[in-house]
Parts: structure tokens; sequence; C-alpha cells
């Protein structure tokens, strides 16, 4: 089976505060692709990055980071220097690539950046 | 770049009545997902086609049948509304073959039970 931990269920932090969302993954399949959306209150899930799991390089795209470490089974984000902007719910997501096509989703992390 | 479409985007039922959802995917996607977000809760899969054909079932109430048809559009329909229905309902697709670890999400349903 395959399960998705979001260990921090609520993280509050003051403007430009960097903050560090952590995401731990279970799953046989050797093959497997991690994910994370936002959800801002409106509703919508926004895709923010996919990531496989034969490529464990790090990735930055302006002030958000991805750090992938297999070894461990985690996906953590980082965002940098945050904004009021980013306040929503973050989930991490697992697919495997072991005949399921349904994306498992960690149960969230509400981030509230303050002003 | 064409989205998936979802129709209608709020639904407000009474119990015990039935609710249609519509789910128009990217074109030339073949493959539509259902995801049910109860309040507060993280999206659960419900169902999913390939090609019309069922593909994959999760937690789906017996209450609830969905259908993919030859245009690749999905409807997911409820009949015997609870309380408990109430929740965001997302339709994602992707092209099989190209897109299989990728999902492309609609805007969401958000369904409500009164």
């Amino acid at each position: 089976a395959q399960k998705v931990t979001q260990a921090q269920t609520e993280i509050s932090v003051v403007e430009k505060e960097d903050v560090t969302l952590d995401c731990v993954y279970e799953t046989r399949d050797t093959t497997y692709y991690l994910f994370w959306y936002k959800q801002p209150p409106s509703g919508e899930l926004v895709f923010l990055i996919r990531r496989n799991s034969f490529d464990e390089q790090n990735e930055i795209s302006g002030r958000y980071s991805w750090n992938f470490q297999k070894s461990t089974s985690s996906f953590n984000f980082t965002i940098t220097a945050s904004q009021v902007v980013d306040s929503a719910v973050y989930f991490c997501a697992l697919v495997g690539q072991g005949g399921s096509e349904k994306l498992v989703f960690g149960k969230g992390t509400k981030l509230t950046v303050n002003p | 770049a064409a989205g998936v479409i979802q129709s209608p985007r709020h639904l407000i039922k009474e119990k015990r009545e039935t609710a249609t959802l519509k789910c128009y995917p990217i074109p030339r996607h073949d493959t539509v997902y259902w995801y049910q977000q109860g309040p507060g809760q993280d999206p659960q899969f419900l169902i999913s086609f390939y090609e019309k054909m069922q593909s994959d079932k999760g937690s789906i109430p017996d209450r609830f049948s969905a259908q993919q048809f030859s245009d690749y559009h999905s409807e997911l329909n409820m009949s015997s509304l609870e309380l408990g229905d109430s929740a965001l309902y997302f339709c994602a697709s992707n092209l099989a073959e190209v897109d299989f670890n990728e999902q492309f999400f609609g805007p969401g349903t958000r369904l409500t039970v009164l």
C-alpha cells in the first residue's frame, strides 16, 4: 500500500520567514512519482512540481525549492521569504507504477503567512 | 491552453436527491479521474476511466456511478444524496501513454447537500 505522511497539520509564520513543509512517503514500487499541490482558499488544486523516483536532484523555482531524499523517503518543500499569498493548504502526493494510477495524497499542511 | 472543465461549479441539493457532475477533459486526453475532497480532508480517489472503460476504482459508494462517453467527457451520478456527500469533487485528465503519472485537475465542483 502507498502512504503519504505530512506530519505538520498547521504552520504559522510571519512574512519573509523561510518555511519547510515535510513529506514522508511509503511505497513498494521501484518507480513512482511525487507531487506537491497548493490549494488556496478558493479551492482549486494548483500543481507545483512532479519528481520521479530516479531523479534525486533538488529543484529550485523562484522562492520554492524541493529536497528529495530516497534514503529517508522524504520530499520536503521549502518556501523562502514567505509572502501572504503563500497562505494555503499544501498537499504532497504519490503515484506509483505498480498498477493503480490513482494519486495518494497526504493530509495536507495548512500554511498561514501573517503580515 | 485548454484546461479541464467541470460543471456545474457549485451545486446545492437536498438529502435523498440525485446529482450529476460533468467533466470535460483536456482535448485529446483519454483518461479521466474523479476525486472527492470532504471539508478539511485530502482528496480521495473515487474512480477512473481509460478509453471509456473503467480502469480503477477507489472508495466510491454504491450510490454513485460514473461513465466516460465517446467524446471522452465523463459524468459522475450520485443518488440518494446524504449530508456526508457534501464535498469538493475534482476531475482530472491525462493522455495515458504520454502523461501517465501527471494528472491535470479541473477547478472542482462544490456540492452542498442540505
